[in-house]
C-alpha cells in the first residue's frame, strides 16, 4: 500500500462545476495534510494546509480532513480552465524539529474545459 | 519579499560528474528541505535541514549529501551522477512547526547524459 494515494485522474470538469480531489494516506499518526497545485513546467504551489478534522474553506477552495478514515480531500467550487493544473496531496507524519519530510501522492491531473 | 531561490534553473551533466544545487530559503525561515520530482511522480523527500544540522533523511544513495549555512542557505550535492539522477530537484523552507506551509522555490531541471 502506498503511503498517500490519489484518485488516478485524469479529472476532467466543466467550467463552472465543481472539481473533487481525493487523497487516502496509511500513517494514523500524520499530523498536517497539504494541497500543491502545479502546472506543468513549473514547481507546486502550496493551495491549502489543514491539520484539524472538518472543513478549510479559502475562497474557491475547500480542504476536508478526516483523520478517523485517513482520507484529505479538496473541492474547487467554480472551477475556471485556469485550474487546470495537477493536483499533490502532500502529508506530514514527523513529529519534533523534523517537520521537512512531506510524503506526496502521485498527483492527479486536473483539466477544465470550457 | 523574496521567494526560496535556487540556483541553476538548468544544468546538464555528464554520467559520473558532480553537481552542486543552491537554495536560498525565504527570510526568517530556518527550515529547509530538498525534494527529487521525476516526470509524471510526486516529489520525493531527500533530506531536511534545520539550524544547520540534518533532520531528516529519505531513502536516496549515499552519493547525495547536503548542507545548511549559517545564513540558513543550502546546498545539494550528487556525486557519481546517473542517468536516473535526471530530474527537478526542489527546495523548500519553512517556519519550524505543524501549523506553517512549505514553500518551494521553482526548482533546479538536471539532465544527466
Amino acid at each position: 500500500q502506498k503511503e498517500v494515494e490519489q484518485n488516478s485522474g485524469p479529472l476532467s470538469v466543466p467550467e463552472g462545476a465543481i472539481a473533487s480531489l481525493n487523497c487516502t494516506y496509511s500513517d494514523r499518526g500524520s499530523q498536517s495534510f497539504f494541497w500543491y497545485r502545479q502546472y506543468s513546467g513549473k514547481s507546486p504551489e502550496l493551495i491549502m494546509f489543514i491539520y484539524s478534522n472538518g472543513d478549510k474553506e479559502d475562497g474557491r477552495f475547500t480542504a476536508q480532513l478526516n483523520k478517523a478514515s485517513q482520507y484529505v480531500s479538496l473541492l474547487i467550487r467554480d472551477s475556471q480552465p485556469s485550474d487546470s493544473a495537477t493536483y499533490l496531496c502532500a502529508v506530514n507524519n514527523a513529529g519534533g524539529t523534523s517537520y521537512g519530510k512531506l510524503t506526496f501522492g502521485q498527483g492527479t491531473i486536473l483539466t477544465v474545459h470550457p | 519579499d523574496a521567494g526560496v531561490t535556487q540556483s541553476p534553473t538548468h544544468l546538464i551533466k555528464t554520467r559520473g560528474q558532480q553537481v552542486t544545487l543552491r537554495c536560498s530559503p525565504i527570510s526568517g525561515h530556518k527550515s529547509v528541505s530538498w525534494y527529487q520530482q521525476v516526470l509524471g511522480q510526486g516529489p520525493q523527500f531527500i533530506f531536511q535541514y534545520y539550524e544547520k544540522e540534518e533532520r531528516g533523511r529519505g531513502n536516496f544513495p549515499d552519493r547525495f549529501s547536503a548542507r545548511q549555512f549559517p545564513n540558513y542557505s543550502s546546498e545539494l550535492n550528487v556525486n557519481a551522477l546517473l542517468l536516473g539522477d535526471s530530474a527537478l530537484y526542489l527546495c523548500a523552507s519553512s517556519l519550524v512547526g505543524l501549523n506553517y506551509g512549505y514553500t518551494f522555490g521553482s526548482g533546479t531541471r538536471l539532465t544527466v547524459v
